[in-house]
């Protein structure tokens, strides 16, 4: 696609479900990111991906977070046990190569709501 | 560690009037500098950087930024604000080119 896909945009759940959210990057970029957006936080980073290994899993604020990427393409956030502080939007983003002079392209992020 | 700063968390500007947003960043060495916007809805898009060389950088929208590394700054300009730049805008950065570091955002509000 022409730009960097997120899904769903919006996302509301129970307390202690699992969630999935989807990133389908910009064709031909090896480099993908996910961050996660709360209300006066900023951007906080999770976890990168090069290909489809994450050298940078240092974010990820738990154990219940995790991610995955497939054919270099798309990639996968799994949030298990949601709590309501996973409440956010979270972005992903992708780039050429990682360390590609930091232009990242943004996705529209995903709406996450744990009531 | 690395660190961005933006002290502003909301500005209100009238169109046609001036505008700086500010960000101070920490790092040792000369770090790689962004800014973003974002308005609602929508995704982060860059709106100009600076690597190295001239201080002043030119950007996309009439935007401009200067690296000042005696004050650890990298304030975000614009000479005349138009209605449609209301947004949210976050200064970025990164010391290895690597993951980059944002700050919290600063939130225009442009009064006609």
């Amino acid at each position: 696609g022409a730009g960097v896909s997120q899904s769903p945009s919006n996302k509301v759940t129970e307390k202690g479900k699992d969630v999935e959210l989807r990133c389908d990057p910009i064709s031909g970029h090896t480099a993908l990111y996910w961050y996660r957006q709360s209300l006066g936080q900023g951007l906080e980073f999770l976890i990168y991906f090069q290909g489809n290994s994450a050298p940078d899993k240092s974010g990820l604020p738990s154990d219940r977070f995790s991610a995955e990427r497939t054919g270099g393409s798309v990639s996968t956030l799994t949030i298990q046990r949601t709590q309501q502080e996973d409440s956010a939007v979270y972005l992903c983003a992708s780039s050429l190569y990682f360390g590609s002079t930091g232009e990242l392209f943004f996705g529209e992020g995903s709406r996450l709501t744990v009531l | 560690a690395q660190s961005v700063t933006q002290p502003d968390i909301h500005i209100t500007v009238s169109e046609g009037a001036s505008l700086e947003l500010r960000c101070n960043y920490s790092y040792g060495a000369t770090p790689y500098l962004f800014w973003y916007v974002q308005s609602p809805g929508q995704g982060l898009q860059l709106l100009l950087k600076y690597f190295s060389g001239d201080t002043l950088v030119q950007g996309i929208k009439g935007f401009e930024a200067e690296f000042k590394r005696s004050q650890s700054s990298f304030n975000l300009r614009k000479p005349s604000v138009h209605w449609s730049d209301a947004a949210e805008y976050f200064c970025a950065s990164t010391g290895t080119a690597s993951k980059l570091t944002f700050g919290t955002g600063t939130r225009l509000q442009v009064t006609l």
